[in-house]
């Protein structure tokens, strides 16, 4: 079955502190993967994508992903958590043919604290 | 508009009653897509348009759901006898193709059902 696992429902980070969430997959084909992120009152905007090639991809807001086939993962990375980076975050995974039919993970809630 | 635009942003009914949700893309985007965001069941395609081409509807959870899009532009989607379980934010997106890999959405339309 196709599907996506975000293992961390909420998560709690010092403003200033690195920040990775996880993503694991099961898709049956070549999968296209995708960090989407949802603030409060807004729509979901597209931090960052993967096809191919490098399995490093620098998104936008200083986030970066690596894609590892052989775990199945595909996990968010940042730096240094800004306050503004509060927010909901979604992995989903699509295939070639109709990237947008995406299936997504439940989310994880990032809080910062100042 | 710039962005995609969702009408109603909040729509509460009574159980029976038929609703419509409106959807209006970015312009020029070919490809647009129906989301719905509820609690426990995170977010679920419902159906994609793509230009000239037949809907995927592979992911309405009904026959009391469906959806129209005219001109190649604004899209309705429409739930006949809501029922409780309808209640959810329904989301809208576009892609300029739908190779591209990138949805942008609407905010949503929250409808809760009485």
């Amino acid at each position: 079955a196709q599907s996506v696992t975000q293992p961390d429902i909420h998560i709690t980070v010092s403003e200033g502190a690195s920040l990775e969430l996880r993503c694991n997959y099961s898709y049956g084909a070549t999968p296209y993967l995708f960090w989407y992120v949802q603030s409060p009152g807004q729509g979901l905007q597209l931090l960052l994508k993967y096809f191919s090639g490098d399995t490093l991809v620098q998104g936008i807001k200083g986030f970066e992903a690596e894609f590892k086939r052989s775990q199945s993962s595909f996990n968010l990375r940042k730096p240094s958590v800004h306050w503004s980076d509060a927010a909901e975050y979604f992995c989903a995974v699509g295939g070639s043919g109709n990237t947008g039919k995406l299936i997504f993970g439940q989310g994880t809630t990032l809080q910062v604290k100042p | 508009g710039a962005g995609v635009s969702q009408s109603p942003s909040n729509k509460v009914t009574e159980k029976g009653k038929d609703v419509e949700l409106r959807c209006d893309p970015i312009s020029g985007h070919t490809a647009l897509y129906w989301y719905r965001q509820s609690l426990g069941q995170g977010l679920e395609f419902l159906i994609y348009f793509q230009g000239n081409s037949a809907p995927d509807k592979s992911g309405l959870p009904s026959d009391r759901f469906s959806a129209e899009r005219t001109g190649g532009s604004v899209s309705t989607l429409t739930i006949q006898r809501t029922q409780q379980e309808d209640s959810a934010v329904y989301l809208c997106a576009s892609s300029l193709a739908f190779e591209t890999g990138e949805l942008f959405f609407g905010e949503g339309s929250r409808l809760t059902v009485l």
